[in-house]
């Protein structure tokens, strides 16, 4: 089954620009999803498909794609923006799902 | 508005078996896809399988095959996990989450229950 790779932590000053990258063979094929996860609170999705962010989400929060990696990128982080991130994407071979290993994000 | 209610917490011996609910409302249930995730301490987010409640169609990833059972009641707008054979690896919230578009796998998952969990513990 296809595996996701992310960057384990990544830190980024108030107002500055951050990117998170996930890496994986079926991100080649599929578009992934994007949450963020504070402690204690269930996963909330911030962006899906071709750099879609659902309502309610600030456009702070961009996604883009390049071979094997997409990318989220939060431009003017603020500190709510801290937390943890996962990428979510379809397994290549099948109708599976798999998130990635998670990257800690501190503003 | 959309919401997911699910079950609480449980405390289960290793050997047995969990079932968690997850009702929906808000929405047509009977065309969205739910999907169930899992997240022990400490750890990343694990999903677990789908369901598609019109046709009560599965999939269930292979780490789980054989233990994990979804199920679904449009009746009552309700949605079933399953899980057999407990071990201590088990324990961790469980969370159902809905895909974001209508009859649409892999779209994203919208909207999340408050998640449940579950202890197994001797």
């Amino acid at each position: 089954s296809s595996e996701l790779t992310q960057d384990p932590a990544v830190s980024v000053a108030v107002g500055q620009t951050v990117r998170i990258t996930c890496q994986g063979d079926s991100l080649r094929s599929y578009y992934p999803s994007w949450y963020q996860q504070k402690p204690g609170q269930a996963p909330v999705l911030v962006l899906y498909g071709n750099n879609n962010r659902p309502s309610g989400i600030p456009d702070r929060f961009s996604a883009s794609r390049s071979g094997d990696t997409s990318s989220l990128t939060i431009t003017g982080a603020r500190a709510e923006d801290e937390g943890d991130y996962y990428c979510n994407c379809r397994d290549i071979s099948d109708d599976h799902y798999v998130f990635g290993t998670a990257t800690k994000v501190t503003v | 508005q959309v919401q997911l209610v699910q079950s609480g917490t449980e405390v289960k011996k290793p050997g047995a078996s969990v079932k968690i609910s997850c009702k929906a409302s808000g929405y047509s249930f009977s065309n969205y896809y739910i999907h169930w995730v899992r997240q022990a301490p400490g750890q990343g987010l694990e999903w677990m399988g789908n369901i598609f409640p019109t046709r009560g169609r599965t999939a269930y990833a292979r780490s789980f095959q054989g233990r994990l059972t979804m199920t679904s009641d449009t009746s009552t707008r309700t949605a079933y996990m399953e899980l057999s054979s407990l071990t201590y690896d088990d324990t961790a919230v469980y969370y159902c989450a809905r895909d974001s578009t209508f009859a649409v796998a892999g779209t994203g998952f919208d909207f999340w229950g408050q998640g449940s969990l579950v202890t197994v513990s001797s």
